[in-house]
């Protein structure tokens, strides 16, 4: 079965990055699809941040090219993201996912991080 | 980017109703619209894939349709278990994008 969980710390304070992982098991992430981070908002909205391919190349949401980063440790079977000079606005509950031939078809629970001093 | 618009925000009803949820797009994404719901405290969990295609083991209560720019996602007979967010996500273009959510209450 496959399954995604995401850690990280819970506060982050502003101007400071946020860190998350994503560890995956029952499915190896160099064998196919697209591995994203999604997040939502308090009040439901929910927001694509970008993904990273099986292959290693990433494709950004536009509204966070410029702070975003997600890598992947393959040895530890595991994907990373960093969101650099974070402000309340980034309080949210952060999902990793793998995108599908179409859909989301595996999320993590999620993270909650509040971004607070 | 495509704008995604979803309503309604919220819907109140009782076992055995009928539940209809739209979704709007900015631009034309062909049948690219992926329906997911999730309950408190849980993932989110697509329900309908792209081409309105139920998942396994969906039951067959869930049912979507639309091509183009307009969407609809259908619960027959609602159960109390169908509590929950429902939310709409495009797959036609990155940055992909979600509608605002339609939380559903049954009474």
């Amino acid at each position: 079965e496959i399954q995604l969980q995401e850690s990280g710390p819970g506060l982050v304070k502003p101007s400071q990055s946020l860190s998350l992982t994503c560890s995956v098991t029952g499915y190896t992430i160099t064998s196919g699809y697209d591995w994203s981070w999604i997040r939502k908002f308090p009040g439901n909205k929910m927001e694509w941040m970008g993904y990273i391919s099986n292959s290693g190349s990433t494709n950004y949401n536009p509204s966070l090219k410029i702070r975003i980063s997600i890598t992947t440790d393959t040895s530890k079977n595991q994907f990373f993201l960093q969101l650099h000079s974070v402000t309340t606005e980034d309080t949210a509950t952060y999902y990793c996912a793998r995108r599908g031939y179409t859909s989301f078809d595996y999320w993590g629970l999620g993270v909650m991080v509040t971004v607070s001093s | 980017e495509t704008t995604v618009t979803q309503s309604p925000a919220s819907l109140s009803m009782a076992v055995g109703e009928k539940v209809s949820i739209s979704c709007k797009t900015s631009t034309d994404i062909d049948d690219d619209m992926n329906w997911y719901q999730q309950k408190s405290g849980e993932a989110p969990k697509v329900l309908i894939s792209e081409g309105n295609t139920l998942r396994p083991g969906v039951p067959s209560r869930f049912s979507s349709s639309g091509y183009g720019t307009d969407f609809v996602f259908t619960i027959n007979n609602v159960l109390l278990g169908d509590e929950g967010i429902y939310y709409c996500q495009q797959s036609d273009n990155v940055p992909f994008t979600f509608g605002s959510g339609t939380k559903l209450e049954i009474k």
